[in-house]
């Protein structure tokens, strides 16, 4: 079976632009969590996809969005860039509950 | 709130046992994980163990579970060069009763083995 993959693996945008980066999950999952991995501030919980819906979201501004798609595939979207933005973007995948979840090899997003 | 701490290096030689261990705050977790990462990867998923469970042992692996004072572990037996990483701790809490869990990571331990 296929794992969770992540499209684009590496990104260089300037500040003030906007981007959109893709996760297609393991097939039969319909659970999709996005992470931010900075330095930082380690490992932190974006937001959570079930059946196109937003179930839970974490403590990040409004310009960070997402969505899923009928097919479990999720797409999350920056707006606004913004030097502090530069992190390792990673999507999880799980069956229903976001328990289990394994995880995409994540996309490298470099703000200048 | 919650939070997960972990120590953040530990060096081990080759063959030895390597333990590497965790405190989480939140009581109501369900689920407890370790993760491992390898420099530029994403996350391997090496083993997890269920809040009502002490001990999990899966090959070289080994998880103990101290649910009185929040304290999780992990045990790899024979440790070899390429168990060489950054191993992560998380535990899964339900928000908002909507089946929904996510996780709360550790900052990660950085595991070196000395040939």
């Amino acid at each position: 079976k296929a794992g969770v993959t992540q499209t684009p693996r590496y990104l260089i945008k300037t500040r003030g632009q906007q981007v959109t980066l893709s996760c297609s999950p393991i097939s039969g999952h319909r659970s999709v969590s996005w992470y931010q991995q900075t330095p930082g501030q380690g490992l932190q919980f974006l937001f959570e996809y079930f059946s196109e819906t937003q179930r839970n979201k974490g403590n990040f501004p409004g310009r960070f969005s997402g969505r899923q798609f009928s097919n479990s595939r999720s797409e999350m979207n920056v707006s606004t860039l913004e030097l502090g933005d530069s992190a390792l973007y990673l999507c999880a995948s799980s069956l229903e509950t976001g328990n289990e979840q394994f995880f995409g090899p994540g996309t490298r997003l470099t703000v200048l | 709130g919650e939070d997960v701490e972990q120590s953040l290096f530990l060096s081990v030689r080759e063959g030895d046992s390597s333990v590497i261990n965790c405190t989480y705050t939140d009581s109501s977790s369900t689920y407890l994980y370790w993760y491992k990462q390898e420099p530029g990867a994403g996350l391997q998923l090496l083993t997890y163990i269920f809040s009502n469970m002490d001990m999990k042992q899966d090959q070289r692996l080994t998880v103990l579970l101290n649910k009185k004072d929040k304290h999780l572990s992990l045990r790899i037996a024979d440790t070899q060069t390429g168990d060489s990483a950054i191993y992560f701790c998380a535990e899964s809490i339900s928000y908002s009763g909507a089946g929904s869990y996510q996780l709360t990571f550790g900052k990660g331990t950085k595991l070196s083995v000395i040939p």
